[in-house]
């Protein structure tokens, strides 16, 4: 049982490139989210999912997309990376709405 | 609007110190969830603890315990007699219940960075 994983770990992109980050996860959750934290405003959410083929808008939307096509899986795309992009990318997942989150490891992506 | 204080930026003890990280939350609905993370230098975030809204009891597991007083708004976490292992960056949650449903997306506080000198 791994829980949630995300990958990549770690990448470094340019201004302008695109790139697709991994979120899975082996509870049979139907609750997923995207967060991103930087330093000194904890975590904030970019996209939910409530469901497979569900997704909404979080709190920092703007940039981002995803997806939900199987419903352990959860896709965040970065069409054009911008620097302001740069930041610790946390997925999670849920069994219900009254239980507690499950977090991934974190993606650190840099954007030059 | 639903948010979460943290007023507390960083807190440094020296080890066997008690010590309580402080959280102030805002909300209008009347059934909502509070939740404490901990996010060690490793940097994952570990689920401590979730209350909800119409249950006010104190809650004691091992070091840690949790006040949550509702006539305030807050939901404090002690650890006692802490410990090196305890530092680490602490975050306060609020769960929100979205318009038409619930979807239980948290609202993070901006965490309290504990160091535990020894």
């Amino acid at each position: 049982n791994a829980g949630v994983t995300q990958t990549p770990k770690f990448r470094v992109l340019k201004t302008g490139q695109s790139m697709t980050l991994l979120c899975a996860q082996d509870m049979n959750h139907e609750y997923m989210y995207w967060y991103r934290q930087d330093p000194g405003m904890g975590l904030r959410l970019i996209h939910y999912s409530v469901g497979e083929g569900t997704t909404a808008k979080g709190e920092v939307p703007d940039g981002y997309n995803v997806s939900r096509l199987k419903k352990q899986n959860f896709l965040l795309g970065l069409e054009s990376a911008a620097p302001s992009q740069t930041s610790v990318y946390f997925c999670a997942s849920s069994y219900s709405v009254t239980n507690e989150q499950f977090f991934g490891p974190g993606t650190r992506l840099t954007v030059l | 609007a639903q948010k979460v204080t943290q007023a507390q930026t960083e807190i440094s003890v020296v080890e066997k110190e008690d010590v309580t990280l402080d959280c102030v939350y805002e909300t209008r609905d009347t059934t909502y969830y509070l939740f404490w993370y901990k996010q060690p230098p490793s940097g994952e975030l570990v689920f401590l603890i979730r209350r909800n809204s119409f249950d006010e009891q104190n809650e004691i597991s091992g070091r840690y315990s949790w006040n949550f007083q509702k006539s305030t708004s807050s939901f404090n976490f002690t650890i006692t007699a802490s410990q090196v292992v305890d530092s680490a960056v602490y975050f306060c949650a609020l769960s929100e219940a979205d318009y038409g449903g619930a979807t239980n997306k948290l609202i993070f506080g901006t965490g309290t960075l504990l160091a535990v000198q020894p």
